[in-house]
């Protein structure tokens, strides 16, 4: 079964407000990956978040984490045509640290409209 | 330009015919991975080698077999056993000393 499951499965907004979406998982983590995925494209790493980490930024993108809630958000302020594509949330299979693959979440499909 | 090339984009086969799909990457990458993704879903992972000449099965491995005989290419072999190969294929490499994966373009596999 899939360990993250993003929320929404599909979000459109007005270019220039923010976008939020939710990534939920099921076991403990030692760090929580963020992935964009343009249509019919590979996976383009956004931003990693340790589970020591509650709070992280990088340009226009902000990820916080509640390992409590087993829970994370990545928003995306003053949203640009060019950021609709699918986001997947993406966590270790096994805490070993990362060589054993990733398990992702099913996505949030963002548009951005004009 | 570093990076992974994976070929061909669009491959179409017919049901009972084996097919491999390429994946080469020239960043010195020791892990290489395959992941299988559906519309609508998330990645699922087939295999996964992390050196060369040894290889671990994913979660979804049935069907499906590899080789990692050189430290830039690991190719995967959709066999007649693979019940629903239809579906877009992507691969990816991990530097030892990062969490970061680097995905491929990915091939999109149709088998009528």
């Amino acid at each position: 079964s899939q360990q993250g499951e993003e929320d929404p499965q599909a979000l459109s907004i007005q270019e220039g407000e923010n976008a939020t979406m939710n990534c939920s998982y099921k076991t403990s983590i030692n760090n929580l990956q963020w992935y964009r995925q343009n249509s019919g494209r590979g996976l383009v790493h956004l931003i990693l978040i340790r589970s020591n980490e509650r709070e992280k930024h990088s340009g226009r993108l902000r990820v916080t984490l509640d390992t409590s809630k087993k829970s994370s958000s990545l928003l995306i302020t003053a949203s640009r045509a060019a950021d609709t594509a699918s986001y997947f949330c993406a966590t270790d299979r096994y805490s070993g640290g990362g060589a054993d693959g990733l398990t992702f979440g099913k996505g949030t499909h963002l548009i951005i409209q004009p | 330009d570093g990076g992974i090339t994976q070929s061909p984009k669009y491959l179409f086969r017919k049901e009972g015919q084996n097919v491999t799909l390429s994946c080469e990457q020239n960043l010195n990458h020791d892990a290489m991975y395959w992941y299988r993704q559906d519309p609508g879903q998330g990645l699922r992972l087939i295999y996964y080698s992390q050196i060369v000449n040894d290889f671990q099965k994913g979660d979804i491995a049935e069907g499906y077999s590899v080789s990692r005989e050189k430290k830039e290419s690991f190719p995967l072999t959709v066999t007649s056993a693979q019940k629903n190969p239809t579906a877009f294929y992507l691969c990816a490499s991990r530097k030892d000393t990062s969490y970061e994966q680097y995905f491929g373009p990915g091939t999109r596999l149709t088998v009528t």
